[in-house]
């Protein structure tokens, strides 16, 4: 089945690049996201990309995907202490993209 | 934006009562609507898919029968836990789909915690 996996935690200082990767085993992915989980709130979307895109800018987010090795990522560049949060890596399939699997989260922890 | 809420934001209950909660859109109208649990340090999982006026698909481990699933309007749909066990004790998120667009919209998510 599909499978969505992330490394559990990243730990980077206020100002520096936040660097989160995702790697996802669905080829028919049609699209993929990053979702920010904010303690005790629900997800809140950041941002998407389309599988047939390689990169999308959104401000100081990047999203970079390599489709052949499966592999997303998503950039914050001068990260904050407010992006202190889970992010979730999730992909939609093909034939019904109302339905998303999730990765296990990216805990981030923005030193000051 | 579009706003999905759900109600209580926190719960507890005494094992073996049963816990419905709620989850309404607020500003759109939510032809499909997704239960998800969350549990610790562990990735959101699909529980089942709400479509409005029909029954709710489960995913594959998830018992119909103790997680109760109404749709009953295109705003909001409802999650019961039947004969709650401490073991049910999670984090509960709602989305909506709004439409044929490709996002979700996410409530706030529901504490719950079986005693």
């Amino acid at each position: 089945g599909e499978d969505v996996e992330q490394s559990l935690f990243l730990s980077v200082r206020e100002g520096d690049s936040s660097v989160i990767n995702c790697t996802y085993t669905d080829s028919s992915s049609t699209y993929l996201y990053w979702y920010k989980q904010e303690p005790g709130a629900g997800l809140q979307l950041l941002t998407y990309i389309f599988s047939n895109m390689d990169m999308k800018q959104d401000q100081r987010l990047t999203v970079l995907l390599n489709k052949k090795d499966k592999h997303l990522s998503l950039r914050i560049a001068d990260t904050q202490t407010g992006d202190s949060a889970i992010y979730f890596c999730a992909e939609s399939e093909k034939t019904s993209y109302d339905k998303v699997i999730f990765g296990p989260g990216t805990s981030l922890s923005v030193i000051p | 934006g579009a706003v999905v809420s759900q109600h209580p934001s926190r719960v507890i209950c005494k094992s073996g009562t049963s816990v419905k909660i709620e989850c309404r859109s607020l500003d759109f109208q939510a032809t499909t609507m997704f239960w998800y649990r969350q549990f610790p340090k562990k990735s959101l999982m699909l529980m089942a898919t709400s479509n409005e006026g029909s029954k709710a698909t489960y995913e594959q481990g998830v018992e119909k029968d103790k997680f109760l699933i109404n749709h009953a309007s295109l705003t909001l749909s409802t999650l019961t836990v039947t004969s709650a066990h401490p073991e049910d004790s999670s984090f509960y998120i709602c989305s909506a789909l709004a439409g044929s667009s490709y996002e979700q919209y996410f409530g706030p998510g529901t504490r719950l915690t079986v005693t």
